[in-house]
C-alpha cells in the first residue's frame, strides 16, 4: 500500500499569494495516477487534477500540478479568497486507493 | 449537469445493516465505474469500494471487506451500498462518487453524502 504524506499540515497565506502544497508517496509512483483534490467545509472533495499535471474541466489555471517518483506538488499561483480548503493528494493507481492526510490553506 | 443523490443513511446499533442508494443522472450511468467513498468527522476521505461498469471488477477497501457489498443497476442508473455488521468505527458521511470511464479508479463527481452513525 502506498501511503501519501502531505505537508505542511497548515499553511498561513494572505489572497494573492502563492500556495505550494506537497505530497509524498512511500514508494516510487510507477504511473502518473496522482490526484489533487480541494474540499471546502460542509462541502464534498472536488477534482482538481489528476495524472500528476491535468487540470480537470473547469479547474482556472492558475491551479496546476507537478512531480514525479515520489514526490509531487501542487501550485495556486495567486490565491483567490475562494481558494483557502482543505486539499487531499490521492494516488489512483492501484488498489486500496489511498488519500494523504491534508493540507489546510487557511487566511 | 452530474447529479449524485445519496439516500439510507441513518442511525443504527452496532451489528445493525443498511442499505444505501444512489441515483445518477447527467451522465451515461452503463459507461462509467462507480464508487462509495467515507469520510468521518475531521478525517480524510477514505475509498470504501469500487465498482467498473459492467460489474465484473469490484474491490474493497481491508476495513469492510465481507462486510459491505457494492452492487449497481444500470437500468435504474443506481448504485448501492449494502452494509452488514456495522460498527461503530463505520461512522461517516458515506458519497457516492462517479469514476472518470468504464473501468477508472480516478473519481471526478462526488455527491452530497448520506450521514451514518453507528451507535448505541
Amino acid at each position: 500500500e502506498i501511503v501519501l504524506t502531505q505537508s505542511p499540515g497548515t499553511l498561513s497565506l494572505s489572497p494573492g499569494e502563492r500556495a505550494t502544497l506537497s505530497c509524498r508517496a512511500s514508494q516510487g509512483v510507477s504511473t502518473n495516477y496522482l490526484a489533487w483534490f480541494q474540499q471546502k467545509s460542509g462541502q464534498p472533495p472536488r477534482l482538481l487534477i489528476y495524472e500528476i499535471s491535468i487540470r480537470a474541466t473547469g479547474i482556472p489555471d492558475r491551479f496546476s500540478g507537478s512531480g514525479s517518483g515520489t514526490d509531487f506538488s501542487l501550485t495556486i499561483s495567486r490565491l483567490e479568497p475562494e481558494d483557502f480548503a482543505v486539499y487531499y493528494c490521492q494516488y489512483y493507481g492501484e488498489s486500496p486507493r489511498t488519500f494523504g492526510q491534508g493540507t489546510k490553506v487557511e487566511v | 449537469e452530474v447529479q449524485l443523490v445519496e439516500s439510507g443513511g441513518d442511525l443504527i446499533q452496532p451489528g445493525g445493516s443498511l442499505r444505501l442508494s444512489c441515483s445518477a443522472s447527467g451522465f451515461t450511468f452503463s459507461s462509467h465505474s462507480m464508487n462509495w467513498v467515507r469520510q468521518a468527522p475531521g478525517m480524510g476521505p477514505e475509498c470504501v469500494a469500487f465498482i467498473n461498469s459492467g460489474s465484473t471488477a469490484i474491490h474493497y477497501a481491508d476495513s469492510v471487506r465481507g462486510r459491505f457489498t457494492i452492487s449497481r443497476d444500470n437500468d435504474r442508473s443506481s448504485l448501492y451500498l449494502q452494509m452488514n455488521s456495522l460498527r461503530v468505527e463505520d461512522t461517516a458521511l458515506y458519497y457516492c462518487a462517479k469514476g472518470h470511464s468504464s473501468g477508472s479508479w480516478l473519481i471526478d463527481h462526488w455527491g452530497q453524502g448520506t450521514l451514518v452513525t453507528v451507535s448505541s
